[in-house]
């Protein structure tokens, strides 16, 4: 079946301008969470959803970044005025229930380069 | 909070050589515990995970791990490395509390002498 789908797979964006990317989670899963790769480090959390709301939004690096979820299905984290420190791979994942015994489902990634 | 320590940024073996990749948990409650794999250009995957069930642990593609309590440590290891393991592997852990986010660690990049 379907996994887990980002889009853009690759962005590339100057400083001080917005970008939104976005996540397709597997159909039927309820949980959704976004996380942050840079270069040579582990996975950094960002915000974490439960149906349409966030119970979890304390990985957030700063109030230039945002995330919202519709209908229970689609998710999207916007930047706004980008920042070269904000050059890293954006990471999406599902899962369907609450984490526990439900492993997470990654997608393959958003790499944001801001210039 | 917990926090999860990964022994080692880079690991390098022979192929057919044992494989050990160190992973260590800040919590002193058995949390859920699990190994992502990823390999270059793709997402990560779930290698296995520990769910109390029991403390030895096997996935895919021959790993397996032990969750000793008394070390709070999920060490991961393959009897035969082969050249197909080059990846970069991350331990994971729940979070204690609502266990409702995972906290991973820095990653190893394994690699493979031929």
């Amino acid at each position: 079946g379907a996994g887990v789908s980002q889009s853009p797979s690759n962005k590339v964006t100057e400083k001080g301008k917005d970008v939104e990317l976005r996540c397709d989670p597997i159909s039927g899963h309820t949980a959704l969470y976004w996380y942050r790769q840079s270069l040579g480090q582990g996975l950094e959390f960002l915000i974490y959803f439960q149906g349409n709301s966030a119970p979890d939004k304390s990985g957030l690096p700063s109030d230039r970044f945002s995330a919202e979820r519709t209908g229970g299905s689609v998710s999207t984290l916007t930047i706004q005025r980008t920042q070269q420190e904000d050059s890293a791979v954006y990471l999406c994942a599902s899962s369907l229930v609450q984490l526990g015994n439900s492993p997470l489902h990654f997608g393959n990634g958003t790499r944001l380069t801001v210039t | 909070a917990q926090s999860v320590t990964q022994l080692g940024s880079h690991v390098s073996v022979s192929e057919g050589a044992l494989v050990l990749l160190r992973c260590n948990y800040s919590s002193s409650v058995p949390p859920y515990l699990f190994w992502y794999v990823q390999y270059p250009n793709q997402g990560l995957q779930l290698l296995l995970k520990y769910t109390s069930a029991a403390t030895l642990v096997k996935g895919i593609n021959g790993f397996e791990a032990e969750f000793k309590k008394s070390e709070t440590s999920f060490h991961l290891t393959k009897p035969s490395a082969h050249m197909s393991d080059a990846a970069e592997y991350f331990c994971a852990v729940s979070d204690a509390e609502g266990a409702q986010k995972l906290v991973f660690g820095q990653g190893t990049r394994l690699t493979i002498n031929p």
